[in-house]
């Protein structure tokens, strides 16, 4: 079953912060998360194991709740160069990913 | 080196036509992939392989088929196909076959299927 993410779009002003959160019906055992730009393949930010981890890369952070099987994404003083789309994926006992509907991003300056 | 490469970058096929999509990856990855993405839709699943075995076939329908030549080669042979399978076709690399791998993907084989 696909993950769900909300917003399903954000606009943003340069430097604003975002959350982007992904939630299952579903245990997950990983989550993912992925940026694709428009025309490009997903290039990964991420990956979270355990309930309650969390990760940071550069500005980008996210957090993982087991227990409630959900995950966030927190997007801090945003750059243009976030711009696209960000899918989580969810890994599932079959160690099948399934990605959500994905959220789309757009910075301006 | 995280590189997923695949060719070619774009085809164009009639629905009478023979193609075949390539991957390779260099990583040493045992787990390789291929997911379809439509234009404003996450990628879905398709094939995934294991040490060169298939080990997941999401009911693709027959058309498609999926080989593993060696562990750094996956090819996605194309045959009479329907203009509904134009997409981007990507194809993804793993480590291992497992939840906390990360997956890298190719560019992708943008398809138009007229």
């Amino acid at each position: 079953q696909q993950p769900v993410q909300s917003p399903q779009a954000v606009i943003l002003r340069e430097g604003e912060d975002a959350v982007i959160n992904c939630s299952s019906s579903k245990a997950l055992y990983s989550v993912h998360w992925y940026r694709q730009k428009h025309g490009e393949a997903p290039v990964f930010l991420m990956i979270l194991l355990k309930g309650g981890e969390q990760k940071g890369h550069d500005k980008i952070s996210a957090s993982f709740n087991e227990k409630k099987q959900q995950s966030s994404l927190y997007l801090t003083a945003s750059q243009l160069s976030y711009s696209g789309t960000y899918f989580c994926g969810s890994r599932n006992a079959g160690n099948m990913l399934t990605f959500g509907g994905g959220t789309r991003l757009m910075v301006k300056p | 080196d995280t590189e997923v490469t695949q060719t070619p970058k774009h085809l164009v096929m009639g629905m009478t036509n023979k193609k075949s999509l390539k991957c390779e990856q260099h990583m040493g990855h045992r787990a390789m992939y291929w997911y379809k993405q439509k234009a404003k839709k996450p990628p879905e699943l398709m094939f995934v392989y294991s040490y060169e075995k298939l080990s997941i076939n999401e009911s693709v329908p027959s058309r498609f088929s999926p080989e593993c030549p060696n562990s750094s080669l996956l090819n996605l042979h194309l045959h009479a196909l329907q203009p509904e399978d134009s997409a981007l076709y990507l194809c993804a690399s793993s480590r291992l076959l497992l939840a906390e791998e990360t997956q890298y993907f190719g560019p992708g084989t943008r398809l138009l299927v007229l």
